[in-house]
């Protein structure tokens, strides 16, 4: 079937602007995860769903993120007031939890949505 | 923060030869990822080993897993060219073993044909 995609490919926007990013997950897999990665750098954890609500969102850096995913679906991961410093490939990826929950399972990755703020 | 941490940073080697990359990791786990990354796109899942398993095999891969150390090992036999990437090695930390995910800064494997 489909994997995870992600739109839109590259984004690029002013400072100060408002920006969302879209992640489609695997069809039925309940958990669904936002990384941030900057150049040379890993994946930095942002926010977990399991099903609608953010089960762990403690890796968002500061209130201008935050990210939805009303129908247990797709995810908008919502940026206010970019900065430069916002700047990087932000990955989104979903996995299927087993029965004894947690990450057991392999996450499936996107491609990522680059952002650039000018 | 990052929670694994890989080594070397960059690794160069012919076609045909092993690739050995490490990676070190702090708190206690309950299994351990391994991912490839080709152009800063898209990781892909490699490998799974849990805290009870101490090695494991997939194709061309080999991965170890000691918790005494709190490190693992990736090997690559007979490289090629294609496997030119990234590799992450990624632990899951929360009250049930994962709610995040802690990749480490990835060792950049160059394949020389």
């Amino acid at each position: 079937g489909a994997g995870v995609s992600q739109t839109p490919s590259n984004k690029v926007t002013e400072k100060g602007k408002y920006v969302e990013l879209r992640c489609d997950p695997i069809s039925g897999h309940t958990a669904l995860y936002w990384y941030r990665q900057s150049l040379g750098q890993g994946p930095e954890f942002l926010i977990y769903f399991q099903g609608t609500g953010a089960a762990d969102d403690s890796g968002l850096p500061n209130d201008r993120f935050f990210a939805v995913r009303p129908e247990g679906s797709v995810s908008t991961l919502k940026i206010q007031r970019t900065e430069r410093g916002d700047s990087a490939v932000y990955l989104c990826a979903s996995s299927s939890l087993g029965l004894a929950g947690g990450s057991q399972e392999t996450q499936y990755f996107g491609p990522g949505t680059r952002l650039l703020v000018l | 923060s990052q929670q694994g941490e890989e080594d070397p940073q960059a690794l160069s080697i012919q076609e045909g030869e092993n690739a050995t990359m490490n990676c070190s990791y702090k708190t206690s786990i309950n299994n351990l990822q391994w991912y490839r990354q080709n152009s800063g796109r898209g990781l892909v899942h490699l490998i799974l080993i849990r805290s009870n398993e101490r090695e494991k095999h997939s194709g061309r891969l080999r991965v170890t897993l000691d918790t005494s150390k709190k490190s693992s090992s990736l090997l690559i036999t007979a490289s090629r060219a294609a496997d030119t990437a990234s590799y992450f090695c990624a632990t899951p930390e929360g009250p049930r073993g994962g709610n995040q995910f802690y990749f480490g800064t990835g060792t950049s494997l160059t394949v020389i044909p």
